[in-house]
């Protein structure tokens, strides 16, 4: 069965600090990949996706995720965190047949000020 | 514009009840899918509806079913209720091709607890 996986459950780093979160997924054929945050209080919404093209994808709030394909993996990464980016973080694949979408269980960030 | 919204807010049902989850989508949007998410779990697959029609469906059992109205408002209805039934249950609305891999616009989410 497909599955997006999450290595890192809850994060904490201080302000200005670089993030690194982990996204793999075990798909063997065509995917689409998402990034999708929930702040405190408010809907999940997309950060970032990539379809084709350049494997380095930028989203909104200057961060960035890149596709490695032989690593099945699509980790989003942003040089400097703010105490606003605090939320949950979700890694997401859709699967190409079936209409099929599938979500990572999720990591937790908190940026101390 | 008007952003997705879900109703109630909080539901509580007992094993064996049915209920009705209802959603309406974002202005323009004519497709909606729902989710399941279980306490510190992802948001799992349920379905999606595009043009009324079930467009896709995830590891759900046929109890979980749902309908797509003309004005693209939405119902998730969930037969002989489980206790593991008891999640957050999501809206999404999307605005082009039926496609998961559409940006999709999330409601609020209705808790649903089964005693």
């Amino acid at each position: 069965a497909q599955s997006v996986s999450q290595h890192n459950h809850h994060v904490i780093l201080s302000e200005a600090a670089s993030l690194e979160l982990g996204c793999n997924y075990s798909y063997g054929g065509t995917v689409n990949l998402f990034w999708y945050v929930q702040y405190p209080g408010q809907h999940l919404q997309l950060l970032l996706k990539y379809f084709s093209g350049d494997p380095l994808v930028k989203g909104i709030k200057g961060f960035e995720a890149e596709f490695i394909k032989s690593k099945f993996s699509f980790n989003l990464r942003k040089p400097s965190v703010q105490w606003s980016d605090t939320a949950e973080y979700f890694c997401a694949v859709n699967a190409g047949t079936g209409n099929q979408f599938y979500f990572g269980t999720g990591t937790s960030l908190t940026v101390i000020p | 514009e008007t952003g997705v919204t879900q109703s109630p807010t909080h539901l509580i049902k007992t094993r064996g009840q049915q209920v009705t989850l209802r959603c309406s989508s974002q202005s323009g949007h004519n497709t909606v899918s729902w989710y399941q998410q279980a306490l510190g779990q992802g948001p799992q697959f349920i379905f999606q509806y595009y043009r009324e029609e079930e467009n896709g469906r995830g590891n759900f059992p046929p109890r979980f079913s749902g309908l797509q109205f003309p004005n693209y408002s939405s119902e998730l209805n969930v037969n002989a209720l489980e206790l593991d039934d008891s999640a957050l249950y999501l809206c999404a609305s999307s605005p082009l091709s039926g496609s998961t891999a559409d940006t999709q616009y999330f409601g609020p989410g209705t808790r649903l607890t089964v005693l």
